[in-house]
C-alpha cells in the first residue's frame, strides 16, 4: 500500500515555543490530507482537512491560529503548533488520500508524539 | 451524519479462540466501512474495507468482517486469535469528506 511518513516521530518542547510536524506521501500524490489528534486511550479526532493549494478546513473547536496547516504540494503537509502549552501534548496523526471518490482509502502516517513541558 | 459505534472498550480472548470486535454504523446512503489496527505509539494500519459486493470481506492478517445491513453492523472477526493480535482496533466510516472513527476497542489475547 501507499506510504505516509511523519517527522519527527517524537518531540519534546518547552511551553510557549512552536513545533512543526511534517507529513509526506512518499509514493503517491495526495489530493487531500487530514490531521488528527489522539489523546491517551481515546479515538482519533479530526482537526482539519487540507487540499493542496487551498486553505485548510478546520473542525469546530479547533483553533486555526494555533494549529497552522500548510499543504503546499501534493506530497507535503505541515502542522505547526504555535505557542504550545502542556494541554497540546498529544499524539498527532496525519492521513493522505488520493482523489475525492467515496471508497478512496486514506493512508495514515505513523504519528508524532508531542510533549509540551 | 455518518458515524460508527464500538460498544466494547475491551475484548479479552484466549489464544487460539475465535475473536469478534463489534461495530455498528449509522449512515445516510450506502456505507463505506473500514477497520484499522493501531499498535502502541504507531499510526493506523488498514485491515479491510467494505464498499460494495460480498457481505463477508477478507482482509490482512487473517481478519475478516461481515457487513450486515439489517443489523447495521460490521463486526471484525478472526477464527483463531494470536497474542500478536493484541492492539487497539478502530472501526471507521467514510463521510462526505473524511473518515470518522469509533472510540476504539482494545483487544487482549492471552496465551
Amino acid at each position: 500500500g501507499a506510504v505516509v511518513s511523519q517527522h519527527p516521530s517524537r518531540v519534546i518542547c518547552k511551553s510557549g515555543t512552536s513545533v512543526k510536524i511534517e507529513c509526506r506521501s512518499l509514493d503517491f500524490q495526495a489530493t487531500t490530507m487530514f490531521w488528527y489528534r489522539q489523546f491517551p486511550k481515546q479515538s482519533l479526532m479530526l482537526m482539519a482537512t487540507s487540499n493542496e493549494g487551498s486553505k485548510a478546513t478546520y473542525e469546530q473547536g479547533v483553533e486555526k491560529d494555533k494549529f497552522l496547516i500548510n499543504h503546499a504540494s501534493l506530497t507535503l503537509s505541515t502542522l505547526t503548533v504555535t505557542s504550545a502549552h502542556p494541554e497540546d501534548s498529544s499524539f498527532y496523526i496525519c492521513s493522505a488520500r488520493v482523489g475525492t471518490s467515496f471508497g478512496n482509502e486514506q493512508f495514515f502516517g505513523p504519528g508524532t508524539r508531542l510533549t509540551v513541558l | 451524519a455518518q458515524s460508527v459505534a464500538q460498544p466494547e472498550d475491551q475484548v479479552n480472548v484466549a489464544e487460539g479462540n475465535p475473536l469478534t470486535v463489534k461495530c455498528t454504523y449509522s449512515v445516510s446512503g450506502n456505507p463505506y466501512l473500514f477497520w484499522y489496527v493501531q499498535y502502541p505509539n504507531r499510526g493506523l494500519q488498514f485491515l479491510l474495507k467494505y464498499i460494495t459486493g460480498d457481505n463477508l470481506v477478507k482482509g490482512s492478517y487473517g481478519f475478516e468482517a461481515e457487513f450486515n445491513k439489517s443489523q447495521t453492523s460490521f463486526h471484525l472477526k478472526k477464527p483463531s486469535a494470536l497474542v500478536s493480535d493484541s492492539a487497539l482496533y478502530f472501526c471507521a466510516v467514510r463521510g462526505l469528506n473524511d473518515m470518522r472513527f469509533g472510540a476504539g476497542t482494545r483487544l487482549t489475547v492471552k496465551p
